[in-house]
């Protein structure tokens, strides 16, 4: 089935930890996007990326880190530099046909990170 | 950024009943989603609605974008439509979604 995989469901970890969500997609989607989604929130961007080997900051990037070695894969660095990191994460793709278009958004099951 | 404001924030309804839930936006935008956010989390497509109006089964939207604003319209609700929908937008320079903060919705039986 074609989707998006978002590892690990449930995480904890200790503050000054850095730590490290996967987001894995077979739809051959060229955009992929990690949001940040607060208890009675809205989602905000944090990071996206239209093409391999490029990304560009979202609205909350500071204190995370991204990478997209490949078309599939983008996966989310939360550094110790978060200072509020405890959230539900959420990671999408899109077609991206081009610079002005997106394409309809299609989102994985997400992660949630506590920090004790 | 582009603003997406949405109401009602919160809705409860008696089974069967309809509703009707709102997404403003604050400039020119290319693409428009509605999700619903189950209880677990999990955020499931139901409108890709730049312009227009479409339907799927009791659920329909329809996008005025010259006038900025979406709707959703839920008919004869059922216990499994809880859960809080939310209305996403691409601005018009591309690249990206920007989310209203949902309305929270409770069909009680």
């Amino acid at each position: 089935d074609g989707g998006i995989t978002q590892s690990p469901k449930y995480l904890f970890r200790k503050e000054g930890q850095n730590v490290t969500l996967s987001c894995e997609q077979n739809l051959n989607h060229d955009a992929m996007y990690w949001y940040r989604q607060d208890p009675g929130q809205g989602l905000r961007l944090i990071y996206y990326s239209q093409i391999v080997n490029d990304f560009q900051k979202g609205d909350i990037a500071e204190g995370y880190s991204v990478s997209r070695e490949k078309k599939e894969s983008f996966p989310l660095t939360v550094t110790s530099a978060q200072k509020n990191p405890t959230a539900f994460y959420l990671c999408a793709s899109s077609i991206s046909a081009g610079a002005h278009f997106t394409g309809e958004l299609f989102f994985g099951e997400g992660s949630r990170l506590t920090v004790l | 950024g582009i603003q997406v404001e949405q109401s009602p924030p919160d809705l409860i309804l008696q089974e069967g009943a309809n509703s009707t839930l709102r997404c403003n936006f604050s400039d020119s935008v290319n693409n428009l989603q509605w999700f619903h956010q189950n209880p677990w989390g999990q955020l499931i497509n139901l409108f890709y609605i730049p312009s227009g109006t479409k339907q799927n089964g009791r659920l329909s939207a329809t996008t005025v974008a010259t006038e900025r604003y979406s709707l959703l319209y839920i008919s004869s609700s059922q216990t499994t439509d809880s859960g809080v929908y939310f209305c996403a937008v691409e601005h018009n320079t591309g690249n990206q979604f920007y989310f209203g903060t949902g309305t929270s919705l409770t069909v009680i039986p």
